[in-house]
């Protein structure tokens, strides 16, 4: 079964930088784009960014774009979202997903929840 | 950036009843449309993908129908677990992907 475990949550101030990373088991990582979503206290999902399985070409929504870093290392099963320049408007609890088929997301993480406050 | 939308926000059903949530568009997206479920405190579920291939594991009263610009999740008889959020994505401009703003299915 495919499993998804994020880690790298917590509180920072705006400005700060914060790292996620998601551990991946159960299926064959490098085969598989993954992507993060986030969703904001008692708001929607949000698409921020996706990187491709094989070439690691990747993907950001305008809301994170040149603050916010996607990679991977396939040897180690693990995705990773760099964040700097982190603002308020950033807290949500982020997921790891990944892309079943070029889109629909078929297994998600449990979340990380990342706070940005002074 | 395709807008979807999704109505209504909140749709009160009774145990039982049906229940048909709606999603729709700024453009069209074909056939590549999935349904999540959301659970308070649980990360989102799929559901439908491809507008009406279910996943794997996922009861038949749910359904989901249309293509282009309209597209409706149905649960034919809502069971008690039914009850929580639901969100649709397009993934035709893959992988720049969009959702809904959800709709909230409550006990009536």
């Amino acid at each position: 079964e495919a499993q998804l475990v994020e880690s790298g949550g917590g509180l920072i101030q705006p400005g700060g930088s914060l790292r996620l990373s998601c551990a991946a088991a159960g299926f064959i990582f490098n085969d598989y784009g993954m992507t993060w979503v986030r969703q904001a206290p008692g708001k929607g999902l949000e698409w921020i960014s996706y990187i491709v399985g094989g070439s690691s070409s990747t993907y950001y929504a305008d809301s994170v774009k040149g603050r916010f870093t996607i990679s991977r290392n396939n040897a180690k099963k693990s995705l990773y979202l760099q964040m700097d320049s982190l603002r308020v408007e950033d807290t949500a609890v982020y997921y790891c997903a990944r892309d079943g088929a070029l889109g629909p997301i078929d297994c998600w993480g449990q979340g990380a929840l990342v706070t940005v406050s002074s | 950036e395709i807008v979807m939308t999704q109505s209504p926000a909140t749709l009160s059903v009774s145990p039982g009843e049906r229940a048909t949530l709606s999603c729709r568009a700024s453009q069209s997206v074909g056939s590549n449309l999935a349904w999540y479920q959301q659970k308070p405190g649980q990360a989102p579920r799929l559901l439908i993908s491809g507008a009406s291939t279910r996943a794997t594991g996922i009861p038949t009263r749910f359904s989901g129908t249309g293509s282009g610009t309209e597209f409706t999740l149905t649960i034919s008889s809502l069971q008690s677990e039914d009850f929580a959020l639901y969100y649709c994505q397009q993934y035709n401009d893959w992988p720049l992907f969009t959702f809904g703003g959800g709709t909230k299915v409550e006990i009536k």
